[in-house]
């Protein structure tokens, strides 16, 4: 994989589902893995970051997990609400150098 | 504690005229610094990247450029704007020692 990949590019879920998205990234020379939360008429505001293989964060209802080796992180969240919905993008961090993906926009329905 | 300043916050100029954006950082030395877009229905695309006074990296080549005249200071230009400059245009800083960006609150550009 030479550039990043987020899958699905947008999800429509209801209210209490839990769901989840793929961002796949370059594993040579990798130094961290950065997740974003982009609310429309906002700016990206850094979720979490990785850095190392097996890592897990957590922040409320949303976690992430980090597989370095196979170059892939997920991102859950976890009984959606409507607030939950925004653009979630990854960055990774290879070689001196950060790459966004283009995102995946997950809209909650009440 | 630091902030990110980019102005204007929208802007509507007709096709041919020049742009001129302005991102400035405080509260900060030696930052990275990086001018985005994220065109209509797209995701965001790097337009430049500069780790210090004068030295800016392009990513794509179009009709923009972007100079750093002043360590926390990042400006993205265009001689003449084309209709496929609308869009909503990012700056963002990073620490050195981190590659966590911190986005501006953006300019809102619509070429008509």
């Amino acid at each position: 994989i030479l550039n990043v990949e987020q899958s699905p590019q947008s999800l429509h879920v209801q209210e209490g589902d839990s769901t989840n998205f793929t961002c796949s990234f370059p594993s040579s020379n990798f130094y961290a893995l950065h997740w974003y939360r982009w609310e429309t008429a906002k700016s990206p505001e850094a979720l979490f970051v990785m850095t190392l293989n097996g890592d897990e964060k957590k922040k409320g209802r949303i976690s992430a997990t980090l597989n370095t080796k196979e170059g892939y992180s997920y991102l859950y969240i976890k009984g959606s609400q409507p607030e939950d919905s925004a653009t979630y993008l990854c960055a990774s961090a290879n070689a001196g150098k950060s790459t966004f993906g283009d995102g995946t926009t997950l809209t909650v329905k009440p | 504690s630091q902030t990110i300043h980019q102005w204007p916050a929208t802007l509507v100029q007709p096709v041919g005229s020049p742009l001129s954006l302005e991102c400035t950082v405080e509260g900060t030395s030696n930052p990275n610094l990086y001018w985005y877009r994220q065109a209509a229905g797209r995701g965001l695309q790097l337009l430049f990247y500069s780790v210090g006074i004068g030295q800016i990296s392009s990513e794509v080549p179009q009709n923009l450029s972007a100079s750093r005249p002043q360590d926390r200071q990042f400006i993205l230009s265009s001689k003449k704007l084309l209709l496929s400059d609308s869009g909503f245009y990012l700056c963002a800083w990073e620490p050195t020692s981190s590659y966590e960006q911190y986005f501006g609150p953006g300019t809102r550009l619509t070429v008509t």
